[in-house]
This record gives structure tokens, sequence and C-alpha cells, in this order.
């Protein structure tokens, strides 16, 4: 079975500082990984997305990912935060397998500080 | 706009009480999922139909059922509601083949209260 772990549920970061959410996942099969953003009382919006091409992958507003298969990672950067980036992330693994389910971590909440 | 709409957006029970979450697509996709999203737990797969006319259970189908109604259409049903099914509901849907890789469109939500 997929599993993704995210290590931290809250992060604080300045404003202008380096945003870092970890993620790590665990699937049977070649992945394909996630990153999503809500926003409160919000859905789930796609922030960017590896499906086996380019390993770093760049996604809206600033966001960028890299795979790394050797430590099962896909950890998710921004290089100055900004008001606006504080919410809920989501990293999530899809099961190829089985229906295309997405199998969630369990969010890290980012605040934004002045 | 196209996209995943869910009715209701807000809905209170009483313990017992039954009631279906709509969700309709209009963007041709062939997959609908059903998710609850509680603090702290991520969401968590309820139902899910891969296709028109077939579903399967998710990680935490106990308590719900579902129908694809058609192409377009994916309900939830909570035949008794009992205050654990408390939670936000989204719907989500992604399409097949290759454009699956453009990721799931979710709905924006249904937050359910059940006392």
């Amino acid at each position: 079975a997929q599993s993704v772990t995210q290590l931290g549920s809250h992060v604080s970061v300045s404003e202008g500082a380096l945003v870092l959410l970890r993620c790590n996942y665990s699937s049977s099969v070649p992945p394909y990984l996630f990153w999503y953003v809500q926003y409160p009382n919000q859905g789930l919006q796609l922030l960017l997305k590896y499906t086996s091409a380019a390993t770093l992958v760049k996604g809206i507003n600033g966001f960028e990912a890299e795979f790394k298969k050797s430590e099962t990672s896909f950890h998710l950067t921004k290089p100055s935060a900004h008001m606006s980036d504080a919410a809920e992330y989501f990293c999530a693994v899809s099961d190829r397998a089985a229906g295309n389910k997405l199998t969630f971590g369990g969010g890290t909440r980012v605040l934004v500080k002045p | 706009n196209a996209g995943v709409t869910q009715t209701p957006k807000f809905q209170v029970l009483k313990t017992g009480q039954s009631m279906t979450l709509q969700c309709a697509q209009d963007m041709n996709h062939n997959s609908m999922y059903w998710y609850r999203q509680d603090p702290g737990m991520g969401l968590r797969l309820i139902y899910y139909s891969a296709s028109e006319g077939t579903t399967d259970k998710g990680e935490v189908p106990n308590g719900y059922n579902v129908s694809r109604l058609n192409k377009r259409e994916f309900s939830l049903r909570l035949e008794s509601a009992a205050p654990s099914q408390t939670s936000v509901y989204f719907c989500a849907s992604v399409p097949t083949g290759d454009r699956k890789l453009y990721g799931y469109t979710f709905g924006s939500g249904t937050r359910l209260t059940v006392v």
C-alpha cells in the first residue's frame, strides 16, 4: 500500500524567507506525486506534479519540488515566502494500479510572519 | 466555469438522520472520488468510481454508500448519521489515460456537522 508522510504539521516562516515543506512517500511502483494547496474554507488546488519526466518540477506561485528516488522524497520549496502563501499544503501519491486513487499526507499548515 | 460542483455547502444533521451529498463534474472525466478531511489526518478516501458503472471502497467506507448515477454525477449517502461523520467532504474527478497527468480537480467541499 502506498503512504505519504509530511514532517511537521505546522511551519512558521518570516516573509521573504525560504519555505521548505517535507514529504516522504512509500510506493511499490514508480510514483506519480503531487502537491496541493488549500486556502481557508476552500477546496484543494494543484500546485505541481511529478509524473516521471524531469525530477525538478516547477509549479504555480513560485513553488518547486524535487523528486529524489534514493530518498523517497518530494520536498516542496519556495525561495521567498509571501503573506499569500499562508495555507495548508498536502503531498499526495497516486496509485496508478488501482483507479488512480490519491493517498494524502496529513498536511502542513504554513504561517507567514510579517 | 468548468469544474466540480458539490451541494450542499453546509449541513447540520441530527444523529440517525440520513442525507445525500451531491457531486457533479462537467469535464467529461471518467473517474470520481469522495474524500473526507479531518484535522491532522489529511484527506482519506471513502469511495471511488474508476469509470461509469463501477464503484469501489476506499480507506474509510463504513457508514457510507455511493451511486455513480451517470458519467457526470457521483453521490455520497449517509444512511444513519453519527457524530464521527462530522467532517468536510470533498468530491474530486480526474480523466483517464494520459490526461490523468493533469491531476485531480476538487470541489469546494461540504461541511457536515452531526449533533
